[in-house]
């Protein structure tokens, strides 16, 4: 199994930051990664897929970057809304395993 | 607009079964694998199980292999995750979540995501 490390596991920011969130994997995965936000309460949302393409819908404060086994998502200036749990999740392949997650608050 | 709405979540005595339901609107369900994943209490998001758009192939995370089954009836746009032998640590709120990529082949990469989930339903395991 792939075996993903997010860091850091929690962050304090305030809005107007720029903050990036970074994933490894155990091995190889090429660009087949995704990062997903999850607020208390709610469906988790896709945020950007492959990598870094931005799923439709998402505001372009949001980008990702990285391939093989080092990715990061960045968050350009941070907006309340933001506030939320990251999670980035390989889908090389299966089982599709999901990162520990990075609990972004305010500071 | 894609839609997916889980249900059968309850309060189920350890060892004992459960069958969760998700049902499909706004899309051409079979069309696309679906997945499984749950978040135990204070814990993150943890990937449960894939299947195919077919409904031929399955995958399964280590944690519920050989317990709990993912099925679809692609005639009623609904997926299925039956669960037995439940333990207290499978207590959580299930998510059914929907790949992205159109026809995607289960074995291989995904590589657009999952990019519909409902809102999910809450299983709790306790005597």
């Amino acid at each position: 199994d792939i075996h993903m490390t997010q860091s850091p596991s929690s962050l304090s920011a305030s809005v107007g930051d720029r903050v990036t969130i970074t994933c490894r994997t155990s091995q190889t995965i090429n660009n087949y990664l995704n990062w997903y936000q999850h607020r208390p309460g709610t469906a988790p949302k896709l945020l950007i897929y492959a990598a870094s393409n931005l799923q439709s819908g998402v505001p372009s404060r949001f980008s990702g970057s990285g391939s093989g086994t080092a990715f990061t998502l960045t968050i350009s200036s941070l907006q309340p809304e933001d506030f939320a749990t990251y999670y980035c999740q390989q889908s090389y392949s299966n089982p599709r395993t999901f990162g520990r997650g990075t609990k972004l608050e305010i500071k | 607009q894609a839609q997916l709405v889980e249900s059968g979540g309850a309060v189920v005595q350890p060892g004992g079964s459960l069958r969760l339901s998700c049902e499909a609107s706004g899309f051409t369900f079979i069309s696309y694998a679906m997945n499984w994943v749950r978040q135990a209490p204070g814990k993150g998001l943890e990937w449960l199980a894939i299947i195919s758009f077919d409904g031929i192939n399955t995958y399964y995370a280590d944690s519920v292999k050989g317990r709990f089954t993912i099925s679809r009836d692609n005639s009623k746009n609904t997926l299925f995750l039956q669960m037995n032998s439940l333990r207290p640590e499978d207590t959580a709120v299930y998510y059914c979540a929907k790949e992205g990529q159109h026809l995607g082949i289960t074995s291989r990469p995904g590589r657009y995501g999952m990019d519909v989930w409902g809102q999910g339903t809450t299983v709790t395991v306790s005597s």
